[in-house]
């Protein structure tokens, strides 16, 4: 079983739509969850971090931490097409800030 | 801002080449970390260190050594580079404390082993 699971998609949404993206991580004791946006040929960028139940939000991003269930989520409100990358989750079990990471989900915006 | 800088964006090598690949973060993390990005795999670990002189094996450290003598950089060292090396080699760095911190990534070195 992987540490991080994302469906690879791609996703697509059609701009001005909210895009949905959902992580599943395995271990219960995991502490922190981190949302990057990486494009095509280029380093992950970090977005969102989360560490607590419930939801974060920052502009047109919220991060959604549902530890019992163990799923971390992402919305985008207001699609754009600038929004188009993979989006990768990332998880931290506490130990040396070493990260887990899914493989990431493309998300295509439509014009 | 943080700045995470990778020597080199692109490097072809020939099978058996050494290869050194450099790392320098300019926000005295104490936290470096060495991945590589494949399609349909993601990012895999290969070493990470959290102080000078120490490190740490990731989830695939074979056919990789690492280096890291001052705080600042962090070496990765394919010593006899293997065509199933050819990858996308990204660093990280962050900060430790008492709470988690992010992960900054340098632009990344993409190595093709011929």
């Amino acid at each position: 079983q992987k540490e991080v699971e994302q469906n690879s998609g791609p996703l697509s949404v059609p701009e001005g739509a909210i895009a949905s993206l959902n992580c599943t991580y395995s271990d219960r004791g995991s502490q922190s969850f981190f949302w990057y946006r990486q494009y095509s040929g280029k380093s992950p960028e970090l977005i969102m971090s989360i560490y607590s139940n419930g939801d974060k939000e920052d502009g047109r991003f919220t991060a959604q931490l549902n530890k019992a269930s163990q799923y971390v989520s992402l919305l985008i409100r207001d699609s754009q097409p600038s929004d188009s990358a993979t989006y990768l989750c990332a998880v931290n079990k506490g130990n040396f800030n070493k990260f887990y990471f899914g493989s990431g989900t493309k998300l295509n915006v439509k014009p | 801002d943080v700045k995470v800088t990778q020597s080199s964006r692109y490097l072809v090598k020939r099978t058996g080449e050494k290869v050194f690949l450099e790392c320098v973060q300019d926000m005295d993390h104490e936290n470096m970390f060495w991945y590589r990005q494949d399609p349909g795999l993601g990012l895999r670990l290969i070493y990470f260190s959290y102080d000078v002189k120490m490190k740490e094996k990731g989830d695939i450290p074979e056919g990789y050594s690492v280096s890291r003598e001052k705080k600042e950089r962090f070496s990765l060292i394919l010593e006899s580079t293997s065509t199933n090396q050819t990858s996308m080699y990204l660093c990280a760095s962050s900060s430790s404390g008492p709470w988690f911190h992010e992960q900054f990534f340098g632009p990344g070195t993409r190595l093709t082993v011929l």
